[in-house]
């Protein structure tokens, strides 16, 4: 079983849509969680911290469930710059690596 | 701050030949990790540094894999008598303890052995 599972679309999505993506973790020592936004041919760069309480930044909206080992990311209003692939970050309480899932591909259509 | 520079952008060697990657952090950050990237899948941790140590190895690290940080500032990625299997993207990222853990990547380097 991969440490870290997503979705790997692609969700494909008009714009102005609200779309969301899950994620699963399977080792419960993850301390820290993140989603990173990765472009066609860029590198991947830091799109939020997922916090226990749930957080916000604009359209977006992160939530984690430890109980279930659940991370999701919620996009409203999708944009066509949205377009990009979406990747769900462990990090465990021991060591420093970040440990990323495969990556959920978002396409947003005009 | 130009961010993480990493060389060459892009590399084509023939198999059975080494080749070698360069990763500046960006500066003062004292963590650097190299990942590989695949297409279709996400970055799969190789190794760690603090500083000069070199703290975590992947199990993917075989010992064709070797890499450096000599002084705590620039590393430097070495695969020996490569195969067509380590066609792949080289990530480099770097963090700094005092900034949390968000990590800062490279464009990579896009290695393709023929």
């Amino acid at each position: 079983r991969k440490e870290v599972e997503q979705d790997p679309g692609p969700f494909n999505v008009p714009e102005g849509a609200t779309v969301a993506f899950n994620c699963t973790y399977s080792n419960s020592a993850s301390q820290s969680f993140f989603w990173y936004r990765q472009d066609c041919r860029k590198e991947p760069k830091l799109l939020m911290s997922v916090y226990s309480s749930g957080n916000e930044d604009g359209r977006f909206t992160a939530q984690l469930n430890r109980a279930s080992q659940y991370i999701s990311l919620l996009i409203r209003d999708s944009k066509l710059s949205d377009s990009a692939t979406y990747l769900c970050v462990v990090k465990l309480e021991y060591g420093n690596k970040l440990v990323f899932g495969a990556g959920t591909i978002l396409r947003v259509k005009s | 701050d130009t961010g993480v520079s990493q060389d060459p952008r892009h590399k084509i060697t023939k198999r059975g030949q080494n080749v070698t990657f360069r990763c500046d952090p960006i500066s003062e950050h004292n963590r650097l990790y190299w990942y590989r990237q695949t297409l279709g899948q996400g970055p799969e941790f190789l190794t760690y540094f603090q500083n000069e140590a070199q703290l975590e190895k992947s199990r993917l690290l075989s010992d064709r894999f070797s890499a450096e940080r000599p002084k705590g500032s620039f590393s430097t990625l070495e695969i020996q008598r490569t195969e067509q299997g380590d066609s792949a993207m080289y990530l480099c990222a770097s963090s700094s303890r005092d900034r949390g853990t968000e990590a800062f990547f490279g464009q990579g380097t896009r290695l393709t052995v023929v």
